[in-house]
This record gives structure tokens, sequence and C-alpha cells, in this order.
């Protein structure tokens, strides 16, 4: 069956260093991945799609990368700063249908002043 | 403009009672989804509409699960003789225009969500 992972652990990471994020996806080729940010108590926030013709995308301090051999993607923070902690989802579409997102579990990202 | 709203922010029932959530979309979106968030997962898929019709129902678990668009803006989820499991946090999100197959996809835009507890 499709399956969307992310390595549930959190990640702890200095302010200023660079924290990446993995997304691995089996049983299907999704045509777009999108990555979403989510505090706590708020709904997902949408940051950037990235589509399988594309090798990377950038915004600001975001980078998404998009391996469709590996079959996985990369999301990087540039210079995180505190303001940057949060949980981080990948999602995709979903094979059932284009209308649904199938979202990964999450990785919460914790910057350290 | 204000974004997706859901009412109540909280709700704490009692196992076999009825419950009902509601979600107001963004003004003008056409596409309403619902999805359910258990702790330390992702979203699930429950339900889409596209307009006042269910374009797409098959992530409701089962038959106690309902949800309805009358007008083809606010939707209300339902669910009937509640039990501990479906205590989670119910997701609403909408979109300007439903994506089209092996078209661009179109921003979801989330709510804060219902916090349902079952005890």
């Amino acid at each position: 069956s499709q399956k969307i992972e992310q390595n549930s652990e959190a990640l702890n990471i200095q302010e200023g260093k660079t924290a990446t994020l993995t997304c691995n996806y089996t049983n299907y080729s999704p045509a777009y991945l999108q990555w979403y940010r989510q505090d706590p108590g708020r709904g997902p926030v949408f940051l950037l799609l990235i589509r399988e013709n594309e090798k990377e995308k950038r915004k600001e301090r975001l980078k998404v990368t998009f391996d469709t051999t590996l079959k996985q993607s990369l999301f990087h923070i540039t210079a995180s700063q505190p303001a940057d902690s949060a949980t981080y989802l990948c999602a995709s579409q979903d094979s059932n249908g284009n209308n649904r997102l199938a979202f990964g579990k999450g990785n919460q990202v914790v910057v350290i002043p | 403009g204000a974004g997706v709203s859901q009412t109540p922010s909280n709700k704490v029932t009692e196992k076999g009672k009825y419950v009902e959530l509601r979600c107001d979309p963004i003004s003008g979106h056409t596409a309403l989804y619902w999805y359910r968030q258990s702790l330390g997962q992702g979203p699930e898929f429950l339900i889409y509409f596209q307009g006042t019709g269910a374009a797409d129902d098959s992530g409701l678990p089962n038959d106690r699960f309902f949800a309805v668009r009358p007008e083809g803006s606010v939707s209300t989820l339902k669910i009937q003789r509640t039990e501990r499991g479906d205590s989670a946090v119910y997701l609403c999100a909408s979109s300007l225009i439903p994506p089209i197959a092996g078209d661009v996809y179109n921003e979801q835009f989330f709510g804060p969500g219902t916090r349902l507890t079952v005890l």
C-alpha cells in the first residue's frame, strides 16, 4: 500500500545551522510533494510544493528537493532561527484521488538559541 | 479576509453521545476537506466536498461519521455514538478550486481544528 514516511524523531538544532528533514514514499509515484508547518494547537500551513519534474525549489530560507530515483524529498531550513521551531509535515497526492492529501507523521524541529 | 474557522475549539463528550463539529471555509472557496489528526500523527483524510456534494467520502472510518455542506459553504461533521477512539483533532481545510487530475495542486488552507475528547 501507499506510504509516505517521516522519521518521527525530534530534531534539535543550534540556531544558525541548517536543519534537514527527510520524507520517503513507497509503492506509488506522486506527481508532487508538499511541505507544511504546524504549530501546537494550529492547523498545518502550506510552505512549498515541488513537482516530480523539479529537482529543487526554494522559498526564502527554505529549500526542498525531490529525488524520484530515491523516492525521497529533503526539506532544508538554512540559518535556522528559534521561530522556526515547529512540526514539519510532508504530504503528497493520495494515490486514491487527486483531491486528498496523504501526510507523513511529521518531524518536530527545535531550534536552540 | 478571515481564514478557515472551526467551532468549537474543544469538545468533551461522553462515550455514546452525538457531536457536531462546524467548519466555516474561506469565502469563495468551493472545495472543502475534513481531516482527522491523532496525537503524533499527520492528518488523515476523511471527506472532500465540491460545492454541496460529497465528491469523495471514502476516508470516513464507518457509518457513525457523516458530513454535510447544504449551501456549499459551511460544513458540519457529525459523529454518532461516539467512542473513545474518536478522540482526535478534527481539521477542516478549503481551497479555491478543486485540483484537476494531473494538474497543479491547489493549496489547501487549514483551520485551527476542533479537539474532540470522548470520555
